[in-house]
């Protein structure tokens, strides 16, 4: 079945610093690929996607690349801001199935 | 307004008791999604309706219903509740980009 694993947390950085969250897949077919985003207190939000291989899903400063060879949708962010601080989740999606996610990852950016 | 509505926000029960949680949205989307987030589970779906009169299991669907009532309203019932029901539950939709949206959760506490 669809599975997706990313790595645990917490990750703690300081502002500026380069953030890496890996996440690896197992999927039938060709699934989408997402990254949701949720802030303390609230719900998840879409914070990017890809849909295919090679595509680069981009938003707020945060990218992260379809691999198909390595399975793999890490999530990037060259220079992370308090405002970061949020739990990130990797999904993917497969055919008409529902979506399926990760365990999450939280993150924490001190000034 | 907020385009995912859940209510209530907070609740505390009883185990035995009979609860529900209700969902609304006013996105005009078919498909809506019910989950519960545990501290280090992550998401996981409980039901799913793709239009009012389907309605799917999704992977932990047991001691739970759900009533689509009409195209923006999903509820779902704890029919006697217990105490590992205890959890963070989200609804969400989706629209016909991928996207889902969800509301702010409602948090249940079953003593």
């Amino acid at each position: 079945g669809n599975s997706v694993t990313q790595m645990e947390g917490p990750v703690t950085l300081s502002e500026e610093a380069f953030l890496t969250i890996n996440c690896t897949y197992t999927a039938t077919g060709y699934p989408s690929l997402f990254w949701y985003v949720q802030y303390p207190g609230e719900g998840l939000q879409l914070l990017l996607k890809a849909t295919k291989a090679d595509d680069k899903g981009s938003n707020k400063g945060f990218e992260a690349t379809y691999r198909k060879e390595t399975t793999s949708f890490h999530l990037e962010k060259g220079s992370v801001q308090v405002s970061d601080s949020a739990v990130y989740f990797c999904a993917l999606r497969s055919g008409n199935t529902p979506l399926v996610f990760g365990k999450g990852t939280r993150l924490s950016v001190i000034a | 307004d907020a385009d995912v509505t859940q209510t209530p926000r907070n609740r505390i029960t009883k185990t035995g008791k009979r609860i529900m949680l209700e969902c609304s949205q006013t996105k005009g989307h078919d498909r809506m999604y019910w989950y519960r987030q545990d501290p280090g589970l992550g998401l996981r779906l409980i039901y799913y309706s793709f239009d009012v009169k389907d309605i799917n299991k999704g992977e932990i669907s047991d001691g739970y219903s759900v009533s689509r009532q009409a195209q923006a309203k999903f509820s779902l019932s704890l029919e006697s509740a217990i105490p590992n029901q205890t959890a963070l539950y989200f609804c969400a939709t989706r629209d016909r980009t991928d996207t889902q949206y969800f509301g702010p959760g409602t948090r249940l506490t079953v003593l």
